[in-house]
């Protein structure tokens, strides 16, 4: 069964670094998600990519993170400059358009 | 604004005991309703949905009817298994406006079934 797949599963990072999270989508998928889940907190809304672009975005997807399908398999969450604050539980999703929405295994990004 | 609220964990039943999961959401309009779950080591996985009031969503077991006269979408399964075990979450996309996949999720109840 097709699934959506994130590298890595889990990265320690010193504040200040760069981070690139990865997800490769369901193939025929059309829609794309990043979603953070903070310890002990609600899932939250980042981002959504469709055909190329940003579709939307929430408050938290500031200047310091971007998105990028560089080659057509991949999707990635890149954040420039980590803070404390950023370490959580990043979920990639994608779907056709149907609104049901497949989500991979995570990526736990620790900032010290 | 659009948020969800959802009974907090953990909840530890015994195999075959009846679940109930409260979830209740804050919207304008009508909302689409959704239910996730998330199994250890996995993704989130849909569950169940609906899209319409008085709408009953359902998938192994499970059942949430969309209840807008008390802004509900409880998750009821009659006999939980072992293998229920997992985080569930509750879900809602806005009514107007926003891409479809917007999610705005609750902050997920751990569900433990011990044999």
């Amino acid at each position: 069964e097709p699934e959506v797949t994130q590298t890595p599963s889990h990265q320690v990072t010193q504040m200040g670094q760069e981070v690139i999270l990865r997800c490769v989508p369901i193939s025929n998928h059309l829609y794309f998600y990043w979603y953070r889940q903070i310890l002990g907190q609600k899932v939250e809304f980042l981002v959504s990519f469709y055909n190329n672009e940003i579709s939307e975005k929430s408050e938290i997807f500031d200047d310091q993170f971007s998105v990028e399908r560089p080659d057509g398999s991949n999707f990635t969450l890149k954040i420039r400059s980590t803070k404390l604050e950023d370490s959580a539980m990043y979920f990639c999703a994608s779907e056709m358009g149907s609104g049901e929405l497949f989500f991979g295994e995570g990526s736990r990004l620790t900032v010290l | 604004g659009n948020s969800v609220t959802q009974m907090e964990g953990p909840v530890t039943l015994s195999e075959e005991a009846f679940l109930t999961i409260n979830c209740t959401y804050t919207a304008t309009g009508y909302p689409s309703l959704f239910w996730y779950v998330q199994y250890p080591g996995e993704g989130l996985q849909l569950l169940l949905k609906a899209t319409k009031a008085d709408d009953k969503g359902s998938n192994k077991g499970f059942e949430a009817t969309y209840r807008k006269e008390t802004t509900s979408f409880h998750l009821e399964k009659g006999s939980v298994q072992v293998s229920d075990s997992a985080v569930y979450f509750c879900a809602l996309t806005p009514a107007n406006g926003g891409s479809q996949g917007n999610l705005i999720f609750g902050k997920g109840t751990k569900l433990s079934v011990k044999p």
